[in-house]
């Protein structure tokens, strides 16, 4: 199958770290996608992992771990504007080059 | 540039009717797709345009959806029939389809609710 499983929501506060996990029961994917999608907006790029491992981008990165089944996006200095769901969504590519979305995890980011 | 464009933003309509679901894609992107977004739920895949090549029509949940793309450009999803399960969030993306992995560039959607 490809499910692929997200907290459904989480809360940090503002100026801290937070962690974001996403696992997936699939294989044979290009690679691993996340998105962020403020509330009544377009789901906006974040980043993209191919290789195992860490992807740093400013204040946001992205690990990816095929071996274990897993990724994560990690929020560091967290600011009210962060506030919104994070799309975990995996990337087949060749004549499909489509996205499977997870189902979303919902931050709420707290003074 | 601008981004990818839907039309209209919201849709209200009665059981029943047909709806007509518009996207126009960044310029230039070959590729072009159609997500559902149910309440509390993740994006679903519905088809896949990439230039001239037979859609992937594998997400389409029912015979009641079809979509096409002229000239390889602007897109339209047709709902018929429609029934209120079909209420949500379509959202349309492009990319430009060059080589694997670039990313899908989202429209705003369209809110459909079916009374």
């Amino acid at each position: 199958g490809q499910n692929i499983d997200q907290p459904t929501e989480m809360t940090a506060t503002e100026g801290a770290i937070v962690q974001i996990n996403c696992t997936y029961q699939t294989s044979g994917f290009n690679g691993l996608f996340w998105y962020q999608q403020h509330a009544g907006e377009a789901p906006t790029f974040l980043s993209y992992n191919v290789l195992d491992g860490l992807e740093e981008k400013g204040r946001f990165s992205s690990f990816l771990s095929r071996s274990k089944g897993y990724s994560y996006l990690l929020l560091k200095e967290l600011q009210m504007k962060d506030s919104a769901s994070y799309l975990c969504a995996v990337y087949y590519g060749g004549a499909t080059n489509k996205l499977i979305f997870g189902t979303g995890t919902l931050l709420a980011v707290q003074p | 540039g601008a981004g990818v464009s839907q039309s209209p933003s919201n849709k209200v309509t009665e059981k029943g009717k047909d709806v007509e679901l518009r996207c126009d894609p960044i310029s230039g992107h070959t590729a072009l797709y159609w997500y559902r977004q149910s309440l509390g739920q993740g994006l679903e895949f519905l088809i896949y345009f990439q230039g001239n090549s037979a859609p992937d029509k594998s997400g389409l949940p029912s015979d009641r959806f079809s979509a096409e793309r002229t000239g390889g450009s602007v897109s339209t999803l047709t709902i018929q029939r429609t029934q209120q399960e079909d209420s949500a969030v379509y959202l349309c993306a492009s990319s430009t389809g060059t080589s694997g992995g670039e990313t899908q560039y989202f429209g705003p959607g369209t809110r459909l609710l079916v009374l």
